[in-house]
């Protein structure tokens, strides 16, 4: 079974400045998709970057931007210049391109962003 | 604006009652995805349709929980009797075989 794991429960960065978020996850497949979402105090699920693991070219979305390294099964997360609106839980997750479609969640990572 | 609609947003019940929980996924998404977030298991699959069948309800506790999409724009998640564990939010999400899944705003169920 695939499982996502983030180890950083909380992480927290000064306005304006860089912050890299990490997620590693385990699977036997070679093909799939990676996704991070935020989840603003609102509770709503906004997804923010996608990755598919065939391309190599790391996903960017103005600010965000992932640093994915497949053989490491490794997917962070760097938002730049970042801005008080970025405070949310932050949720890494596994998709099988093939057969069972669900999303796989790691536990999340609460951003704080100190002003 | 597409989006995924769901009602109630907020909904407070007396264990044993029945919930009905409503999802309105976007135009043209032909998957529908039933998800519960709780601070001890985090997001966690319930159930999910294509195409409105059913292709895995393995994440959902038979005995009172029921999914059903009686049509193309509505899907339905039902707990009969309801029970305290079962508080939590309830997210629908839809999407198409090939891509993302987005979210609706979620049903944070609170079971007394």
């Amino acid at each position: 079974a695939q499982t996502v794991t983030q180890s950083q429960p909380e992480m927290s960065v000064q306005e304006a400045e860089t912050v890299t978020l990490s997620c590693t996850y385990d699977t036997s497949e070679s093909d799939y998709y990676l996704f991070w979402y935020k989840q603003p105090p609102s509770r709503q699920m906004i997804l923010v970057i996608r990755q598919e693991a065939y391309k190599q070219q790391n996903a960017t979305e103005n600010r965000f931007s992932v640093n994915f390294q497949k053989a490491a099964k490794s997917f962070s997360l760097k938002i730049s210049d970042s801005q008080l609106g970025d405070a949310a839980m932050y949720f890494c997750a596994y998709r099988r391109m093939r057969g069972a479609q669900k999303l796989v969640f790691g536990q999340g990572t609460r951003l704080t962003i100190n002003p | 604006d597409a989006r995924v609609t769901q009602t109630p947003r907020d909904k407070v019940t007396e264990m044993g009652q029945e919930v009905t929980m409503r999802c309105q996924p976007i135009l043209g998404h032909n998957t529908v995805f039933w998800y519960r977030q709780t601070m001890m298991q985090g997001l966690e699959l319930l159930a999910y349709f294509r195409n409105r069948a059913p292709l895995d309800d393995s994440g959902m506790p038979k005995d009172r929980f029921s999914a059903e999409m009686p049509d193309a724009t509505l899907a339905t998640l039902k707990i009969q009797p309801s029970e305290p564990r079962d508080s939590a939010v309830y997210f629908c999400a839809s999407g198409t075989s090939t891509d993302t899944q987005y979210f609706g705003p979620g049903t944070r169920l609170t079971v007394l």
